[in-house]
């Protein structure tokens, strides 16, 4: 199975600076088609997750373009360009490459210093 | 608006058994895989299952195989979880989750609120 590696699993930030979440694959994720299925998540406290991020770098409709995805191979990052207060929550990776099973990062929590 | 609500959690023992139910609007339900997600509580994400559109794939984690059963009723927009032999280490919130219409590599976009189930004594 491919395992998902996060880190760090916290992530104390200031209002208004940059974070940055890293998220590594056992496995490429460059699947046959020469695409890489790597997805990002939010879950904000008390609800449910969001997709922020599909195929490494392609932000969801309405997320905030301080959100972005890069990465190749087996690393990837999120980043955030200016940790806003509604950004606090836990953030997963999750690979769809090597099907039939879906597999998540441990997750990463941002919180405000 | 995609909306996805489950239905049918509570407590069972172990041993037990339990159906979970989503239904989902806003959305041709019968174009898209469907899948279950749950999370232990104060843990990550573990995917579950998944239902392709006609009902011709299943998959499962393999800690459910032989236990859980997927299924789905277009005609209703509802998937189901069919839960049976819960351990205590099923318990978790069980999120519904939408899959793509096309590649299932492409994962999910959108996500039900959860419903909790616990396997005690």
């Amino acid at each position: 199975d491919v395992v998902m590696t996060q880190s760090p699993l916290s992530l104390p930030v200031t209002l208004g600076q940059p974070a940055s979440i890293s998220c590594r694959s056992s496995q490429s994720l460059v699947h046959t088609d020469s695409e890489t299925y790597l997805h990002w998540f939010q879950q904000r406290p008390g609800q449910s997750p969001r997709r922020l991020i599909f195929k490494v770098s392609n932000r969801d409709s309405g997320v905030p373009d301080r959100f972005s995805g890069s990465g190749s191979g087996t690393d990837f990052t999120l980043k955030i360009s200016r940790v806003e207060a509604e950004d606090v929550g836990v953030y997963y990776c999750m690979q769809g490459t090597h099907w039939p099973r879906w597999t998540f990062g441990q997750g990463t929590k941002v919180e405000i210093k | 608006e995609v909306h996805l609500v489950e239905s049918g959690g509570g407590l069972v023992q172990p041993g037990g058994s339990l159906r979970l139910s989503c239904e989902g609007s806003g959305f041709t339900f019968s174009s898209y895989w469907m899948s279950w997600v749950r999370q232990a509580p104060g843990k990550g994400l573990e995917w579950v299952a998944i239902i392709k559109q006609d009902e011709g794939e299943r998959y499962f984690v393999d800690s459910v195989k032989g236990r859980f059963t997927i299924s789905r009723d277009n005609a209703k927009n509802s998937v189901y979880l069919q839960m049976n032999s819960l351990r205590v280490e099923d318990t978790a919130v069980y999120y519904c989750a939408r899959g793509p219409r096309g590649l299932v590599r492409e994962g999910i976009d959108y996500w039900g609120q959860g419903t909790l189930v616990t396997v005690s004594s």
